[in-house]
């Protein structure tokens, strides 16, 4: 059953902690991307990779990073630099960026500051 | 870098009844547009797209137009029922990556 896979579903992190977010797709896509969702403001784009060892920052990459060591991966760490981190997190990939084809989300990662 | 705004924010409508949801964006270069249905606590879901080169599509009781002139586009549900409640977002195809807009929740009344 291909798709994309989010974990955990839910993570508390403390003050000054780094938390890392998972995501895995075994669809075969180049593209994957990480979106933030906070309540009214819809999806805003945090990073995007269009292949491997190859990313880029998205409209509001402060205080996140993330890496794409292999196709299927593409791991977000929230950092401590990251002052509203509290939000939900979806991930997403494509077949290509820049083309016709939407996106497959994760079903995403609430993170919460506790 | 493509701007995409969505109206409205909140639309209640009786059991039955039609929603239309209209979104507007700002790159003439986009060219390809999606829906996206995502109930509450789950993932986005595409629902229906339309690419450039198309003025209207149509999939059951859902619809969706294009004015490329305009730059604009709608999504129609018609007989809606309680199960199309939920947050719509529309996207605007950008050189790298789609551009929502910030979602419209709909609640349809029994």
């Amino acid at each position: 059953d291909g798709g994309i896979t989010q974990s955990p579903k839910y993570l508390f992190r403390k003050e000054g902690q780094n938390v890392t977010l998972s995501c895995e797709q075994n669809l075969n896509h180049d593209a994957m991307y990480w979106y933030r969702q906070d309540p009214g403001q819809g999806l805003r784009l945090i990073y995007y990779s269009q292949i491997v060892n190859d990313f880029q920052k998205g409209d509001i990459a402060e205080g996140y990073s993330v890496s794409r060591e292999k196709k299927e991966s593409f791991p977000l760490t929230v950092t401590s630099a990251q002052k509203n981190p509290t939000a939900f997190y979806l991930c997403a990939s494509s077949i290509a960026t820049g083309t016709e084809y939407g996106y497959t989300f994760g079903s995403g990662t609430r993170l919460t500051v506790v | 870098g493509e701007n995409v705004e969505q109206h409205p924010s909140t639309l209640s409508v009786q059991e039955g009844d039609s929603a239309v949801i209209k979104c507007t964006y700002s790159d003439s270069a986009s060219n390809y547009f999606p829906w996206y249905k995502q109930e509450l606590g789950k993932r986005p879901q595409l629902i229906i797209d339309i690419r450039s080169n198309v003025g209207e599509k149509k999939d059951q009781r859902i619809a969706v137009t294009l004015n490329k002139t305009a730059k604009h586009f709608s999504l129609h549900i018609t007989e809606t029922q309680p199960e199309d409640s939920a947050v719509y977002f529309c996207a605007a195809s950008g050189s790298y990556q789609l551009t929502f807009g910030k979602g419209t929740k709909l609640s349809v009344i029994p």
